[in-house]
């Protein structure tokens, strides 16, 4: 099965801290993304790359940056936390060229005090 | 980017009841998905649709792709405790599996 690992469950940052979420995936998937995730609104993309150095702003991209140095890595920058973006990050990998749905790792919530 | 209508927000039902919840969308589909998220954890995918008027199953769940293709329905039968979760909806369009949109989610809340 393919695994997506998210380094941390739980997070507790200042604000202006500079955060990273960290995202490994296991199954040489193609592309790979970051939600975020709060009640009533969904999962909502950040950003998502399809190959390595390769990203692609999503709906919400303001505030956050990414990157994706090796294939099976996608990192989620905040370059300045703000108690706003306090929230459950999920990411997910895919295979591309079909429709087989995403896989999503396990999320990390993040709360900006 | 596209909106997907999920409803009802949130559910609460007592154990052996069935339940169903929809998705619909002011833009057609080539591909319908419905997830399950457990508390605490990520959106495991349930069922994958790929043909409009499809009904699949998986187990207890039931899911169909409307004729449309601007809407699906999950169901389940005989709810259990361990049903209780966050369902998502989502839709896709190309084949290079980037571009799937998710509905707002359905809370399920099952009663023993």
């Amino acid at each position: 099965d393919v695994k997506v690992t998210q380094s941390s469950r739980y997070l507790v940052k200042r604000t202006g801290e500079k955060v990273f979420l960290e995202c490994v995936q296991d199954m040489d998937h193609e592309n790979m993304f970051w939600y975020r995730q709060d009640p009533g609104l969904g999962l909502r993309l950040i950003y998502f790359s399809y190959d390595v150095k390769m990203k692609e702003k999503g709906d919400i991209p303001e505030g956050y940056s990414v990157s994706r140095e090796k294939k099976e890595r996608f990192s989620l920058i905040l370059e300045s936390a703000s108690t706003n973006q306090t929230s459950m990050y999920l990411c997910a990998s895919s295979i591309a060229v079909t429709n087989y749905g995403y896989t999503f790792g396990s999320g990390t919530r993040l709360t900006v005090v | 980017g596209q909106q997907l209508n999920q409803s009802p927000q949130s559910m609460f039902i007592q154990e052996g009841e069935d339940v169903s919840m929809n998705c619909t969308s002011s833009s057609i589909f080539n591909t319908w998905l419905w997830y399950k998220q457990d508390p605490g954890e990520g959106p495991v995918l349930l069922i994958a649709l790929y043909k409009a008027g499809e009904l699949t199953s998986n187990g207890r769940l039931t899911a169909q792709f409307g004729i449309t293709r601007k809407d699906s329905f999950l169901n389940i039968s005989a709810s259990i405790p361990s049903d209780v979760g966050i369902y998502f909806c989502a839709g896709q369009n190309s084949n290079n599996n980037n571009d799937m949109r998710f509905g707002a989610g359905t809370r399920l809340t099952v009663k023993p």
